[in-house]
């Protein structure tokens, strides 16, 4: 069974630019997450997907946000990108359907942003 | 204000002998704790988890025990071996149906061989 698979692995962007990151859950899996993980702040939760609706947003501003397609597939975006976005982006997948559940983590996305 | 604490930025433990990781949290919301393992370049891996219905749960080398009264989980890992090498984070739901975890800042273990 593949696992969680982020595009791309790598990332350089400009300041004020803007980005999108791709995430393929587990096959099954309907809920997907995203969180940001940086040396200071380490791992916060982004926001949750679960068939295609966002259940749960963390404490971002709007220039996060993502989508969730009906393969369960999803995708952030940030825009206007600051240097303080630089980090390592991580998807995580669930089956999640009536309790909360262990989530599988995909090798994320490390975003620089120059 | 950091809702789950791991208070050990790192930890060293010889080879064979007991790895003890712990977490504190202050939200007395959280009913549900994770374990993860990281190595660089990786993602996070699932390690166990407890709810806070039980007290103690057991995965062959890996066991977490909850105290949910001092609001504290320990990770033990026994016995400890060179692989188990990684940075472990501790993580924290109190929503039943969101994937809504808060993490600890980790802590870093190295197994001496």
């Amino acid at each position: 069974k593949a696992g969680v698979t982020q595009t791309p692995r790598y990332l350089i962007k400009t300041r004020g630019q803007q980005v999108t990151l791709s995430c393929s859950p587990i096959s099954g899996h309907r809920s997907v997450s995203w969180y940001q993980q940086t040396p200071g702040q380490g791992l916060q939760f982004l926001f949750e997907y679960f068939s295609e609706t966002q259940r749960n947003k963390g404490n971002f501003p709007g220039r996060f946000s993502g989508r969730q397609f009906s393969n369960s597939r999803s995708e952030m975006n940030v825009s206007t990108l600051e240097l303080g976005d630089s980090a390592l982006y991580l998807c995580a997948s669930s089956t999640q359907v009536a309790q909360v559940t262990e989530a599988f983590f995909g090798q994320g996305t490390r975003l620089t942003v120059v | 204000d950091q809702q789950v604490k791991q208070n050990s930025p790192s930890l060293s433990v010889q080879e064979g002998r007991i790895s003890i990781l712990n977490c504190d949290y202050t939200n007395s919301m959280f009913d549900y704790f994770l374990w993860y393992k990281k190595y660089p370049a990786e993602g996070p891996t699932f390690l166990i988890s407890i709810s806070s219905i039980k007290d103690k749960n057991e995965d062959g080398r890996f066991t977490v025990f909850l105290n949910k009264s001092a609001k504290h989980l320990s990770l033990h890992i026994v016995p400890s071996q060179p692989g188990d090498s990684a940075v472990y984070f501790c993580a924290a739901s109190g929503d039943n149906y969101g994937q809504n975890f808060v993490f600890g800042p980790g802590t870093r273990l190295s197994v001496l061989p």
